[in-house]
């Protein structure tokens, strides 16, 4: 149960966009179409944003995006704006009901 | 709308023990499965347990099986976590999480165990 691979940080201009990788292994990301991502503020619980690797929970702007390829998925966001300053993990469900974080990244948007 | 209420965190001294306890509201709980992640303080998320929505499947990351127990009550719309023999790298937030569609869709406010002499 290895954490999944992220970037520390990452940064972008006010419109730009953004892409988050997330790296596991054949063992859980590679093999399940079951990745998602979660956004957290400072101080507040994590919030679903795409599961199902591409699938977005009502309410989530369609700004972001997901998306997989081999052991490497992917949390696109377009058009940054301020309050996407926060936190975001991926994860991955690793099979006989077990899943998998990545160490998470720290997005700023500058 | 969905709540999930956890209760029970604190300080406690290394080899001891502790019960956390979630509350759901706003759905059917017994209908989901449920899950507890941990946040240690400055770090990453970590999944911790689950439990099917009828008890029929449970299991643990390797860093507490063996020493954590999940379980839940569908009638009172709880999920708890009893934790045994606790280490100092067990202190962390504690989140009780609703699992849906192979995601974790609501999470509560988080409970605060704190480990240390």
């Amino acid at each position: 149960q290895s954490a999944l691979a992220q970037p520390a940080s990452v940064s972008g201009s006010r419109g730009q966009s953004i892409t988050i990788s997330c790296t596991g292994t054949s063992s859980d990301l590679g093999s399940y179409n079951r990745v998602s991502w979660y956004q957290q503020q400072p101080g507040k619980a994590p919030r679903l944003m795409i599961f199902e690797v591409t699938k977005r929970p009502s309410g989530v702007s369609n700004r972001f995006s997901g998306s997989k390829s081999g052991n490497t998925a992917s949390l696109t966001i377009s058009g940054l704006q301020a309050e996407d300053e926060a936190d975001y993990f991926c994860c991955s469900y690793a099979g006989s009901r077990t899943w998998v974080f990545g160490g998470g990244t720290k997005l700023t948007v500058l | 709308e969905v709540q999930l209420v956890e209760s029970g965190g604190g300080l406690v001294r290394p080899g001891g023990s502790l019960r956390l306890s979630c509350t759901g509201s706003g759905f059917i709980f017994s209908e989901y499965s449920m899950n507890w992640v941990r946040q240690a303080p400055g770090k990453g998320l970590e999944w911790v347990s689950y439990v099917g929505f009828d008890f029929s499947l449970i299991d643990y990351a390797d860093s507490v099986r063996g020493r954590f127990t999940i379980f839940r009550d569908n009638a009172q719309s709880s999920l708890y976590l009893q934790m045994n023999s606790l280490t100092d790298e067990d202190t962390a937030v504690y989140y009780c999480v609703r699992g849906n569609d192979w995601a974790f869709d609501n999470w509560g406010q988080g409970s605060l165990v704190t480990v240390s002499s």
